[in-house]
């Protein structure tokens, strides 16, 4: 079983800021098997990245992923209100695993 | 459009039964794989386990097997998670999702139902 653990648990911004997110796994996340997915209040999760820096479709271009094997980044270039929200890692090859997310709060 | 749409909310007694469903639309729902996603009350999301309605192969994850039943009916692409005696502490929001399996790997789940909240309470 592949643990995925997140940080920061939350991060304080200001719109406009920069948004780091990152993602660590307890062994090599195999093909890049590596997804995010922002969840906001009331709603379902949203497929934001996959294959570790691939954007999904609508996905603006503020948002990118990086990383390989065990460490992985979400980056939010320039925070827009409606980004305020709480973002999720995941490994999704044959037995998916989520990592406990970082809540990207307003400052 | 693909849609994802799960049954309505629920509030069961303990030691109740309980079948949730997810309707698939928009896609063929015998290629692709559906999984069933809790989140319990202001935690985050858990993996339960996948079903392919193509031919029904069920994949569990070791916290929920045994747990729970995961089934699919393809005549009415229609996925189901199932308790057999529900307890308190399944109280949570469930989502299903889906998700590819390409000769090339798999796909992360780019389409999710708008979930089903399960209250358990005496």
């Amino acid at each position: 079983e592949i643990v995925l653990t997140q940080s920061p648990g939350t991060l304080s911004l200001s719109p406009g800021e920069r948004a780091t997110l990152s993602c660590r796994a307890s062994q090599s996340v195999s093909s890049s098997y590596l997804a995010w997915y922002q969840q906001k209040p009331g709603q379902a999760p949203r497929l934001l990245i996959y294959g570790a820096s691939s954007r999904a479709t609508g996905i603006p271009d503020r948002f990118s992923g990086s990383g390989s094997g065990t460490d992985f980044t979400l980056t939010i270039s320039r925070l827009e209100p409606e980004d305020f929200a709480v973002y999720y890692c995941q490994q999704y090859g044959s037995s998916p695993e989520f990592g406990q997310g970082t809540k990207v709060e307003i400052k | 459009e693909v849609q994802l749409v799960q049954s309505g909310a629920e509030v069961k007694k303990p030691g109740e039964s309980l079948k949730i469903s997810c309707k698939g639309s928009g896609y063929s729902f015998t290629s692709y794989w559906i999984g069933w996603v809790r989140q319990m009350p202001g935690k985050g999301l858990e993996w339960m386990g996948i079903i392919y309605p193509g031919d029904s192969d069920t994949r569990y994850s070791p916290s929920f097997q045994g747990q729970v039943t995961i089934s699919a009916d393809k005549s009415i692409s229609t996925a189901y998670l199932q308790w057999s005696s529900l307890k308190a502490s399944d109280t949570a929001m469930y989502y299903c999702a889906r998700q590819g399996l390409l000769w090339s790997g798999w796909l992360p789940f780019d389409y999710w139902g708008q979930g089903t909240l399960v209250t358990v309470s005496s």
